[in-house]
């Protein structure tokens, strides 16, 4: 059973508007969360993070905002620009198991 | 450049072949990972090295053999695939398996992998 989800494959959002991304997890035990980004023939690269003790982390265009009552994180890039369109994977890890646990990831495309 | 490359960048192998993976980090880290990205699938976890000691192998069939010679390079090799095995092989590698936990993960590019 997974314990990252990523229930939307695709988004579309036209350029300038906010895209926001979710993801739920199950496991209670995560206490870290990271966002990566991949685009086509390339590997992911890290985007950002956030700690359980926080619930909001600003990065630019990006932030990302935590739940954890409801086990559930969003990232919001504002604005869209073009070249924000990827995949987004969203991972989880716990302290003792140090793996990063991924989602499928949703696909982004940003419309001119 | 990623700092993490990967070779050959796509492979099309019978089932009765054998033929490896390589992989190579310029970071100087010392924790390298393979995973797998099957379509539709999330990142899967193969393995884990740390310093060049194998750490976690998630349940990864035998026919997928890692090889780590040194900090630098990771090896996956194959033989006997099944085309259920076609799929993304990505390598990573961190600072050490602390950097993974928190952030900072480098990834490959990945070898797309078709088995026949």
């Amino acid at each position: 059973d997974q314990q990252v989800k990523q229930n939307s494959p695709s988004l579309s959002v036209q350029e300038g508007r906010i895209s926001i991304l979710n993801c739920d997890y199950t496991n209670s035990m995560f206490d870290y969360f990271l966002w990566y980004k991949k685009y086509p023939a390339e590997g992911p690269t890290f985007l950002i993070s956030i700690s359980s003790i926080k619930d909001k982390n600003e990065d630019g265009r990006f932030t990302v905002f935590l739940n954890k009552s409801a086990k559930h994180l969003s990232l919001h890039i504002v604005p869209s620009q073009p070249g924000d369109s990827a995949v987004y994977f969203c991972a989880a890890s716990e302290g003792g198991s140090y793996i990063p646990t991924f989602g499928r990831g949703t696909s982004l495309i940003v419309h001119p | 450049e990623t700092g993490v490359t990967q070779t050959p960048r796509h492979l099309v192998m019978g089932m009765t072949n054998k033929k490896s993976l390589k992989c190579e980090q310029h970071l100087g880290h010392n924790a390298m990972y393979w995973y797998k990205q099957s379509a539709k699938k999330p990142l899967e976890l193969m393995f884990v090295y740390n310093f060049k000691e194998q750490t976690e192998n998630n349940s990864v069939p035998s026919r997928f053999s890692p090889e780590c010679p040194n900090s630098s390079h990771l090896f996956l090799h194959l033989h006997t695939l099944q085309p259920e095995d076609s799929a993304l092989y990505l390598c990573a590698s961190s600072q050490d398996l602390l950097a993974a936990f928190q952030e900072t993960q480098y990834f490959g590019p990945g070898t797309r992998l078709l088995v026949l």
